[in-house]
């Protein structure tokens, strides 16, 4: 069982650059979210998707994109990094239904020097 | 005000003791709610739901106080294997939202 899988795991960028960070997951789940954790603080909702072709902005949107293209996967662009934006970013994912719970992945360290 | 509000830590114990978890959050249509666990580093994972009943698994009690929009975490009998930071986790909109956590350190 994969269950959810972030890639890369770690990385380090140069201000300006741009990457995606890649979730994917096998478990036919409908909802996919993007977190960020910074020290001494909870995890802060970036993006989320309710399906398929559809995504929603969350509490830190700002100089992120993403996309949904295919269920089991939800991609997290940085179109232009900057080093506010060094982070810990958590994907997770749920069936359909409030009380169904979030199985997250490993994580991807990022640092934007 | 935050939308979900924990202790702050970290609580340092001795083996062997109970320590209890504190949390409240800011929206009276919160729908669900849950403790979850997270290791240095690693990503948070469900220790438990919690129900207005109040539920118990093993050395763990949780309970969900709706009227004060107030949960709680009970861990009796502290091993050094609970030494993590503890998150408090509401659904509100169909949305994840997340306490900062409180840690917790278990020594012998």
């Amino acid at each position: 069982n994969a269950g959810v899988t972030q890639t890369p795991k770690f990385r380090v960028l140069k201000t300006g650059q741009s990457m995606t960070l890649l979730c994917a997951q096998d478990m036919n789940h409908e909802y996919m979210y993007w977190y960020r954790q910074d020290p001494g603080m909870g995890l802060r909702l970036i993006h989320y998707s309710v399906g398929e072709g559809t995504t929603a902005k969350g509490e830190v949107p700002d100089g992120y994109n993403v996309s949904r293209l295919k269920k089991q996967n939800f991609l997290l662009g940085l179109e232009s990094a900057a080093p506010s934006q060094t982070s810990v970013y958590f994907c997770a994912s749920h069936l359909a239904g409030n009380k169904n719970i979030q199985y997250f992945g490993a994580g991807t360290r990022l640092s934007v020097l | 005000r935050k939308e979900v509000e924990q202790d702050p830590g970290p609580f340092n114990v001795p083996e062997g003791a109970t320590v209890a978890f504190n949390c409240t959050y800011s929206n009276s249509a919160s729908q669900s709610f849950f403790w979850y666990r997270q290791d240095c580093r690693k990503e948070p994972k469900l220790l438990m739901s919690v129900y207005s009943s109040g539920n118990e698994d093993g050395r763990f009690t949780a309970q969900l106080n709706r009227a004060s929009q107030y949960i709680s975490l009970l861990i009796r009998d502290s091993k050094l294997s609970d030494s993590a930071t503890y998150l408090c986790v509401v659904i509100h909109g169909g949305k994840l939202i997340f306490g900062q956590g409180t840690e917790l350190s278990v020594k012998p």
